[in-house]
């Protein structure tokens, strides 16, 4: 079946301007997560969705960050007034269940450039 | 929280050679321990994972090895190939949180 899908997979951008970033996890998968990978470094987790319950905003790094995640499938992650320092790939991934240990599965990222 | 260290940041082996990454976990709590690999450009993948009731795990060349006393896990790839080469991420996790807890990853790079 398909995998985790990411769009769109470049975005260019110019300081200032709002950005959303969208992914379709697996069918059936009730855990998403929004990681950033900046050139060369690890990743760094930004948010977590688990089913039904809150999601887990703890990584966002500022408030121009936020991120929703639509009867449970599609998620949206939106970065407002953007940054230079934003850039980097921003990578979605979504696992079988919200409880147990599963695999994650990652989309191939979108790899943002603020100009 | 959890807080996982990953070493070495980049690690050189002659093809042939065995390459072996460790990570050390805080939370004695934490019961499950992937390790991911990102090829130059690609989506990180899961290549093996060991949970907290045995110690060590092998699948082919690579195998993982888990010290729950001291806390550490290791990566071991044996006779290692040039498409060995990307960034190796190890993780862990507990039943409180399955949120993976990630290490800083390891550049192995593999000599011909």
């Amino acid at each position: 079946g398909a995998g985790v899908s990411q769009s769109p997979s470049n975005k260019v951008t110019e300081k200032g301007k709002d950005v959303e970033l969208r992914c379709d996890p697996i069918s059936g998968h009730t855990a998403l997560y929004w990681y950033r990978q900046s050139l060369g470094q690890g990743l760094e987790f930004l948010i977590y969705f688990q089913g039904n319950s809150a999601p887990d905003k703890s990584g966002l790094p500022s408030d121009r960050f936020s991120a929703e995640r639509t009867g449970g499938s599609v998620s949206t992650l939106t970065i407002q007034r953007t940054q230079q320092e934003d850039s980097a790939v921003y990578l979605c991934a979504s696992s079988s269940r919200f409880r147990g240990h599963n695999e994650q599965f990652f989309g191939p990222g979108t790899r943002l450039t603020v100009l | 929280g959890e807080n996982v260290e990953q070493h070495p940041s980049t690690l050189s082996v002659q093809e042939g050679d065995s390459a072996v990454i460790k990570c050390t976990y805080s939370d004695s709590a934490s019961n499950y321990f992937p390790w991911y690999k990102q090829e130059l450009g690609k989506r990180p993948q899961l290549i093996i994972d060991i949970r907290s009731n045995v110690g060590e795990k092998k699948d082919q060349r690579i195998a993982v090895t888990l010290n729950k006393t001291a806390k550490h896990f290791s990566l071991h790839i044996t006779e290692t190939q040039p498409e060995d080469s990307a960034v190796y991420f190890c993780a862990a996790s507990g039943d409180s949180n399955y949120q993976l807890i990630w290490g800083a990853g390891t550049k192995l790079i593999i000599k011909p």
